[in-house]
């Protein structure tokens, strides 16, 4: 079946420092893969995201690239800001299961000045 | 756009009342789901709708009930309502194609006493 596997948090970073949440997952057909964030009190909205192999998402600063070979998509971000302090779910929606999501359980971020 | 909207943003029930949260949608999306979240569980799917006229459960839709009213509204019901559905619910949207995100709304914060 599907499903998604991320870095279990909360994370706390200094700011400018380097940001890395693990993200594998398991699909049984061609999924496309997504990064949300969740600020708090809101709901998620949509990071990046990228749709085949090797594709990479970018926004706000923030990477991932589409690893069908290590069934992975890491986001990364080279300098982190207080403003990033969120929750970031990573996500995937199968060819197979076209209209069911699958989420990650979340990674709590918190950077600090 | 205003996008996903929810009502009510905030409700407090007693044990055995009854309530609808309303979700609408103005971006034609053929999709819809509704989402609870729990510290520490992450989303977990009630029910969605692929399209208008069509309904199917998710991972927990004990207590629950939904109608997708037309395209652009899709309700949730609590017929009674008990202590363990205190939680924060989302509403969702997508258009159909596996390439596509879903887009959230604000949610509605929950608590039965």
């Amino acid at each position: 079946g599907n499903s998604v596997t991320q870095m279990e948090g909360p994370v706390t970073l200094s700011e400018e420092a380097f940001l890395t949440i693990n993200c594998t997952y398991t699909a049984t057909g061609y999924p496309s893969l997504f990064w949300y964030v969740q600020y708090p009190g809101e709901g998620l909205q949509l990071l990046l995201k990228a749709t085949k192999a090797d594709d990479k998402g970018s926004n706000k600063g923030f990477e991932a690239t589409y690893r069908k070979e290590t069934t992975s998509f890491h986001l990364e971000k080279g300098s982190v800001q207080v403003s990033d302090s969120a929750v970031y779910f990573c996500a995937l929606r199968d060819t197979n299961t076209g209209n069911q999501f699958y989420f990650g359980t979340g990674t709590s971020l918190t950077v600090i000045p | 756009n205003a996008g996903v909207t929810q009502t009510p943003k905030f409700q407090v029930l007693k044990t055995g009342q009854s309530m609808t949260l309303q979700c609408a949608q103005d971006m034609n999306h053929n999709s819809m789901y509704w989402y609870r979240q729990d510290p520490g569980m992450g989303l977990r799917l009630i029910y969605y709708s692929a399209s208008e006229g069509t309904t199917d459960k998710g991972e927990v839709p004990n207590g629950y009930n939904v109608s997708r009213l037309n395209k652009r509204e899709f309700s949730l019901r609590l017929e009674s309502a008990a202590p363990s559905q205190t939680s924060v619910y989302f509403c969702a949207s997508t258009l159909a194609g596996a390439y596509n995100e879903q887009f959230f709304g604000p949610g509605t914060r929950l608590t039965v006493l």
